[in-house]
């Protein structure tokens, strides 16, 4: 079975603490994105992770990939109100019935508190 | 440049009644898909198309129809609403399939009373 889990799926952090997302996959891939959903929003692109290793990096964001343990992260850095928000990992896997299809995680729930 | 864009953005609608969403998108994409949003889940793939005329399958397609007759617009189709398909709609879009950044229009907001 195909299945993506995000875990924390609710955190509240203070503003300038650091703190990581964790996305586990169930089988093998090696395509993985994030997503950033703002309430009542649509989903904005934030990475693209291609590679065994990947690592990609925007403002206090950082992503990174490691297939062998199926696992990848989202780092936030000195956190600031601006970053609350849902964000989603999806991944890619290579199906027999057609290789377009993303499996979403259910989410982490992000509010940043002053 | 408007991207993805979706049209209703909100509908509610009766049991068994009947409604098509409508996604367009301007950027000259190939691929497009519908996913919908349940609270506490992710985004579940209805269907999707590989490029003009084509339509296939994703995770949850029964009660659902689509089609892609131009490149631009692919629509999906409720024949006979149920409480169940109350969600949140939302079309994507992307060149290329595997590995290529998905834009996602606004969202439509169904709710099948």
């Amino acid at each position: 079975e195909l299945k993506v889990e995000q875990n924390p799926l609710f955190l509240s952090m203070q503003e300038g603490k650091n703190y990581t997302i964790y996305c586990n996959y169930s089988t093998t891939s090696d395509r993985l994105y994030w997503y950033r959903q703002d309430p009542g929003k649509s989903l904005e692109s934030l990475f693209v992770l291609l590679s065994n290793g990947a690592v990609k990096q925007e403002g206090r964001l950082m992503a990174s990939l490691d297939t062998k343990a199926r696992l990848s992260t989202l780092h936030i850095t000195a956190a600031v109100h601006d970053l609350s928000a849902t964000y989603f990992c999806a991944v890619d896997f290579n199906t027999n019935f057609g290789n377009e299809k993303l499996t979403f995680g259910t989410g982490t729930r992000l509010t940043i508190i002053p | 440049n408007a991207g993805v864009t979706q049209t209703p953005k909100f509908r509610v609608l009766k049991t068994g009644q009947s409604m098509t969403l409508l996604c367009a998108q301007d950027m000259n994409h190939e691929y497009m898909y519908w996913y919908r949003q349940d609270p506490g889940m992710g985004l579940r793939l209805i269907h999707y198309s590989v490029g003009e005329g084509t339509t296939a399958k994703g995770e949850v397609p029964d009660g659902y129809n689509v089609s892609r007759l131009k490149k631009q617009n692919f629509l999906l189709g409720l024949e006979s609403a149920a409480p169940s398909q109350t969600s949140v709609y939302f079309c994507a879009s992307s060149r290329l399939g595997r590995g290529d950044t998905q834009y996602f229009g606004p969202g439509t907001r169904l709710t099948v009373l």
